[in-house]
Order: structure tokens, then C-alpha cells, then sequence
């Protein structure tokens, strides 16, 4: 069975420009979350989906990301305008109902 | 607010000598607290979980860890380091109020070097 799939793997982009990440969950999973590790911090939370409803967006961190979640199987997390700040790795995960989150190996994302 | 501190960024470790990744946490509540795994260009992976069971709990490749509520802390320990531990390890604990199991809290992480 696949895992969380992640695409691009890495993505460079200049300052101002708009960025789209994607994830794939594993099949079957109605829970779908977004992380980020920027450089030199912690890992932290974005988003929550359930389906294709936002659960819990309070760890966007500003009106420049947009996620979606149409239909309720693939999300994208676009930036736009990407600053340089917005560098790091963007994790997805998903999972069941309250079940273990699966990780997807990430969207490492540097923005020139 | 919940938060964990991992007490070292770095651990360097001989093969065949024990590990010990520490993790102090912050709750108000009873936490579920988490271990994951990160080898070198792969995605996070879920090493154990404490969910106010077995205050000792196994995990896989041999890795352990300790609930203590008296001293906050839940550390990862293993017997016998392996060249293939060398990764980076995080504490976890989950957010309660907001998500309960779903809405994680990471530490800051801990690299693990294993000399041969």
C-alpha cells in the first residue's frame, strides 16, 4: 500500500514568486494535516482537513498560504507570494479517525 | 499550553553502547507523548507512544521509553545502539484541547551520530 506521497520533493524559487506543494494520502484516511520545519526551529503544526473541511487552521502562519483539499483526497498548500522566511520542509501527514499520524518524506521548499 | 524540550541537540554514541535521548515535557493535562524518527530524505516515523497506559512503553527497533510523571520527562533509551540509529529523533506531545491525538506539538529535535 503507498505511503503519503509528497510532490515536488524540492522546489527553489525566487522571492515572489508562487509556490504549489502537494500531498497524497494514504488512501482511505479522512484525516489530513500540513506541517513545516523552517530552518533552525521546530516542527509546526499548519492545518488540519477532515475530508475536505478545514478542522483547524490556526497554525497558518499568514494570508500568503492558501490550503485546499477539493473532493477530500489530494490537498495543495500554495504560497504566493513566497518570501524568504517561508523556506523549510513541508510535511504532510495523514490518518484514520484518532489513529497514527503517517508522514510523507516532505517538500523541502528555499526561496532565493 | 502544552510544550516538550529535548535536552540535547546532538548525541554521539559508540555502536553497541546504550542510547539515552532526553525529553522533559509541559502539560496541564495527562499528555500523550510520542517519539518519532527521521532517517536521512525520509518522511517521519512513529517509534512509540505513551497514552496513560504502561508507564513503560516498547517501541520498535528495540527502542524504549520511560513515563515519569514526578520528573516530567519521557526519555528514549536502547541497550544497544545500532549503525542504522543514526537519524534525528523528536519528542512529541499531543495538543489536548485543540486536537487531542491529532494536533502534535514537536520538540526541537535530537541528531544521533553512531561511531563504528
Amino acid at each position: 500500500e503507498a505511503g503519503v506521497t509528497q510532490f515536488p520533493s524540492h522546489s527553489v524559487i525566487e522571492k515572489g514568486q508562487t509556490v504549489t506543494l502537494r500531498c497524497d494520502p494514504i488512501s482511505g484516511h479522512d484525516n489530513l494535516y500540513w506541517y513545516r520545519r523552517v530552518m533552525g526551529k521546530e516542527i509546526k503544526f499548519l492545518l488540519h482537513f477532515v475530508k475536505e473541511s478545514k478542522q483547524d487552521e490556526s497554525g497558518m502562519p499568514n494570508n500568503r498560504f492558501l490550503a485546499e483539499r477539493t473532493g477530500g483526497t489530494y490537498s495543495t498548500l500554495k504560497v504566493q507570494p513566497a518570501e524568504l522566511e517561508d523556506s523549510g520542509v513541508y510535511f504532510c501527514a495523514s490518518s484514520q479517525k484518532t489513529g497514527e499520524l503517517f508522514f510523507g518524506e516532505g517538500s523541502r521548499l528555499t526561496v532565493l | 499550553a502544552q510544550s516538550v524540550t529535548q535536552l540535547d541537540s546532538h548525541v554521539s554514541v559508540s555502536e553497541g553502547t546504550p542510547v539515552l535521548l532526553r525529553c522533559n515535557y509541559s502539560s496541564s493535562y495527562s499528555p500523550s507523548l510520542f517519539w518519532y524518527v527521521q532517517h536521512p530524505n525520509k518522511g517521519l516515523q512513529l517509534l512509540l507512544k505513551y497514552t496513560s497506559a504502561a508507564t513503560l512503553v516498547k517501541g520498535i527497533n528495540g527502542f524504549e521509553a520511560e513515563f515519569k510523571k514526578s520528573e516530567t520527562s519521557f526519555h528514549l533509551t536502547k541497550p544497544s545502539a545500532h549503525m542504522s540509529d543514526a537519524a534525528e529523533y523528536f519528542c512529541v506531545v499531543s495538543d489536548v484541547l485543540r486536537g487531542g491525538y491529532n494536533k502534535l506539538i514537536f520538540g526541537a529535535g535530537t541528531r544521533l551520530a553512531v561511531h563504528p
